[in-house]
């Protein structure tokens, strides 16, 4: 299964922009590029999704790299309901198999 | 529309001993996953049902089951349990399959084994 890397943390300030990175170096062909974020003692929320180009919901953006091995979601202007783990999961087209990475923490400093 | 409910929320059993927990998706989806999630291991999917079929299942020992009704909702059980199976037990639906269709996650079933 194609596996995703990201930063175990990051910091960032209120009402400022945050880059959430992920490497997904052996993504195929099919595998579309979701992301998913957990608050404490919740399930998983949808976040946003994306194939090869990049895309843009009320909640954030997803900047996709040309070769797909790696991937950005944005959050225009954190607020402190941000703080949260975010998952870059990678799904096979076909199925609803998902292999979630371990996470990026989020921590929004007022 | 509600959301994903999971049934019970907290569960605490003994080593050896089976559990049944359900899961009733958001109304019209079809597709209903399950995973679980430990502090070391983190989220893990054990396998998804769509139409009464499991479509995919996850690396998981055949201990872990599950079915779904014609009416979506699904059941997982785990027999003879054992202390690593403690861990919070999420469900998730989503409208249909073979897509990559957003999912949906229930507040899960924290599940204990002493």
């Amino acid at each position: 299964d194609a596996k995703t890397t990201q930063p175990n943390s990051m910091e960032s300030n209120e009402e400022e922009p945050v880059h959430l990175p992920c490497n997904h170096s052996t993504i195929s062909g099919t595998d579309y590029i979701h992301w998913y974020r957990q608050l404490p003692s919740q399930g998983p929320e949808y976040v946003i999704h994306g194939l090869t180009s990049n895309v843009n919901n009320r909640m954030a953006s997803l900047a996709i790299a040309e070769d797909r091995k790696s991937s950005t979601l944005i959050l225009h202007r954190a607020t402190l309901r941000d703080a949260a783990v975010y998952y870059c999961i990678l799904r096979d087209a076909g199925y609803q198999k998902v292999t979630f990475g371990t996470g990026t923490k989020l921590q929004v400093i007022p | 529309k509600a959301g994903v409910t999971q049934t019970p929320r907290y569960l605490i059993k003994t080593r050896g001993q089976q559990v049944t927990l359900s899961c009733s998706p958001i109304s019209g989806h079809r597709s209903v996953s399950w995973y679980q999630q430990t502090p070391g291991q983190g989220l893990q999917f054990l396998f998804e049902y769509f139409s009464e079929t499991q479509r995919n299942k996850g690396n998981f020992p055949g201990r872990f089951s599950g079915r779904q009704f014609s009416n979506s909702r699904s059941e997982m059980n785990v027999s003879t349990l054992e202390l690593g199976d403690s861990a919070l037990y999420l469900c998730a639906s989503s409208l249909n399959t073979g897509k990559p269709y957003e999912q949906y996650f229930g507040p899960g079933t924290r599940l204990t084994v002493t």
